[in-house]
C-alpha cells in the first residue's frame, strides 16, 4: 500500500539555525503530489508548499523549500534562519493523482529554541 | 483560505445519536476532503468528494457517510455517534494547478460524544 513516513516526531533546533525535517513515500505511481503544512499551537492548519513529480525544479516559498528527491522517494522540507515563531506541528502530504486522495504523515514537532 | 467554514465549531453528543458537520466554501472549488485528527494520528482522511454526488471512502470511512448535493456544501455525517469518535475535523479543498496546486483548510470542528 502507498504510504508516506515522517520519522522525526520531534526536533529542537537553535534559532537562526537551518531546519531539515524529513519525509519519505512509497508508491509506484509517475504522477503525484507533495504537500507541508504547518500547524502552530492555535490548531488550524496552514499551508506551506507544494511540488509535483513532475516538477524540474525544487519548490520555494519564501524562507521553505522543498528537497525533493524522487529516486530516493523523499520530499523534505527545509526552513532557512529559523525563528521563533517556526515552533510547530509540520505535517507532509501525499496526493494521489489518479484518485485525488490526499494523506498525510505522522508529524513532526519543532521546537525552536533561542 | 479559499472561503471554507465548518459548523458547528464545537459539538457535544450523547453515544448513539446521530451528528452532521457541515463544510461549506465560497470559492467552487471541484474536491473538498474530510478529515479527523486525535493525538498521535495525525490526520486522517474519512472520505472525500471531486464533485457534486461524486464522493469516495478515505483511510477511516467506517461509521460516517458524506454528502455532497452543491458544489459548496459537503457534509459528514456520523450515523450513530460512538465515543472512538471524538476528534478534531477538519474540512478541507483542493485549488488545482495554477498559480499553483493548494490545499486549505477550515478552522476544525472539535466533537465530543459522551
Amino acid at each position: 500500500a502507498q504510504k508516506i513516513t515522517q520519522t522525526q516526531p520531534g526536533m529542537f533546533v537553535q534559532e537562526k539555525e537551518a531546519v531539515t525535517l524529513d519525509c519519505t513515500y512509497d508508491t509506484s505511481d509517475q504522477s503525484y503530489g507533495l504537500f507541508w503544512y504547518k500547524q502552530p499551537s492555535s490548531g488550524e492548519m496552514i499551508f506551506l508548499i507544494y511540488q509535483g513529480s513532475y516538477d524540474e525544479q525544487n519548490a520555494t516559498e519564501g524562507r521553505y523549500s522543498l528537497n525533493f528527491q524522487k529516486a530516493r522517494k523523499s520530499a523534505n522540507l527545509v526552513i532557512s534562519a529559523s525563528q521563533l515563531g517556526d515552533s510547530a506541528m509540520y505535517f507532509c502530504a501525499w496526493l494521489y493523482s489518479n484518485a485525488s486522495k490526499i494523506i498525510f504523515g505522522s508529524g513532526t514537532r519543532l521546537s525552536i529554541q533561542p | 483560505d479559499a472561503g471554507i467554514t465548518q459548523s458547528p465549531r464545537h459539538k457535544v453528543t450523547e453515544t448513539g445519536t446521530p451528528v452532521t458537520l457541515r463544510c461549506h466554501q465560497t470559492e467552487n472549488h471541484r474536491y473538498m476532503y474530510w478529515y479527523r485528527q486525535d493525538p498521535g494520528h495525525g490526520l486522517r482522511l474519512i472520505h472525500y468528494s471531486y464533485g457534486v454526488k461524486d464522493t469516495d471512502k478515505g483511510e477511516v470511512s467506517d461509521g460516517y457517510s458524506v454528502s455532497r448535493s452543491k458544489t459548496e456544501d459537503f457534509l459528514l455525517t456520523l450515523e450513530s455517534a460512538t465515543s472512538s469518535q471524538t476528534s478534531v475535523y477538519f474540512c478541507a479543498i483542493r485549488q488545482e494547478g495554477l498559480p499553483q496546486e493548494t490545499q486549505y483548510f477550515g478552522p476544525g470542528t472539535r466533537l465530543l460524544v459522551l
